[in-house]
């Protein structure tokens, strides 16, 4: 079992909805990480909060929007999405900060767009 | 643009024998690598962590590291079909430790 807690698992949805990833972890770590990840690729960072704040966005499209409620929490809204959307959604934290930090990543959501 | 490598494989290799992973990297002052395992349809699992040269083990892994050539390795001794999945090498960004630079993964197949 991770310690990242990803909800849905599977997110079947349309390209008018309006859905929401979100993201536990319980570890006390400030950074937080969204990725997209396509078939036979790496994951691809979107998004990094650090300390409650955005402090990267990987030029997402803002169809995607980030949140990040608190030091343990992390949403990401979806919004008016395309096919090419459909991925695997993964979300990870690590310590803030300096050198040698690994990322943990949750078990992902797997989001298909019709 | 950093850039880590890796052989996309696949990598073939009987049970009981030593797989070797490689990953190069572009970027001399990095410090810190991660290799992630990942099976199909799951996510990435971190299985080793490495900051210093030479060699670190932990149970059937050995993550190497060599600075002056820019590669970090990963054995698997005495591999299990269990094993046999994507490798992911990750390195962080010099400036900005959070943001990591995947290698495209090298897959693993160990046959019985």
């Amino acid at each position: 079992d991770t310690e990242v807690t990803q909800t849905p698992k599977h997110l079947v949805m349309g390209m008018t909805n309006k859905k929401s990833l979100k993201c536990e972890q319980h570890m006390g770590h400030r950074a937080m990480y969204w990725y997209k990840q396509k078939a036979k690729k790496p994951p691809e960072l979107m998004f990094v909060y650090s300390y409650e704040k955005l402090s990267i966005n990987e030029s997402v499209p803002s169809r995607f929007s980030p949140e990040c409620p608190n030091s343990s929490l992390l949403n990401l809204h979806l919004h008016a999405l395309q096919p090419e959307d459909s991925a695997l959604y993964l979300c990870a934290s690590s310590q803030a900060g300096g050198v040698g930090q690994p990322q943990h990543f949750g078990d992902g959501t797997r989001l298909s767009i019709l | 643009q950093k850039e880590v490598e890796q052989n996309s494989g696949p990598l073939s290799v009987p049970e009981g024998a030593i797989a070797s992973l490689n990953c190069t990297y572009s970027d001399r002052g990095s410090q810190s690598f991660f290799w992630y395992r990942q099976y199909s349809g799951k996510s990435p699992e971190l299985i080793m962590s490495i900051y210093s040269n030479g060699d670190k083990e932990d149970g059937r892994f050995t993550a190497q590291l060599n600075k002056a050539s820019q590669y970090v390795s990963l054995l698997i001794r005495d591999s299990q079909p269990s094993d046999s999945a994507t490798y992911l090498c990750a390195v962080p960004d010099l400036y900005n430790f959070n943001k990591f630079y995947f290698g495209s993964g090298t897959k693993l197949n160990v046959k019985p």
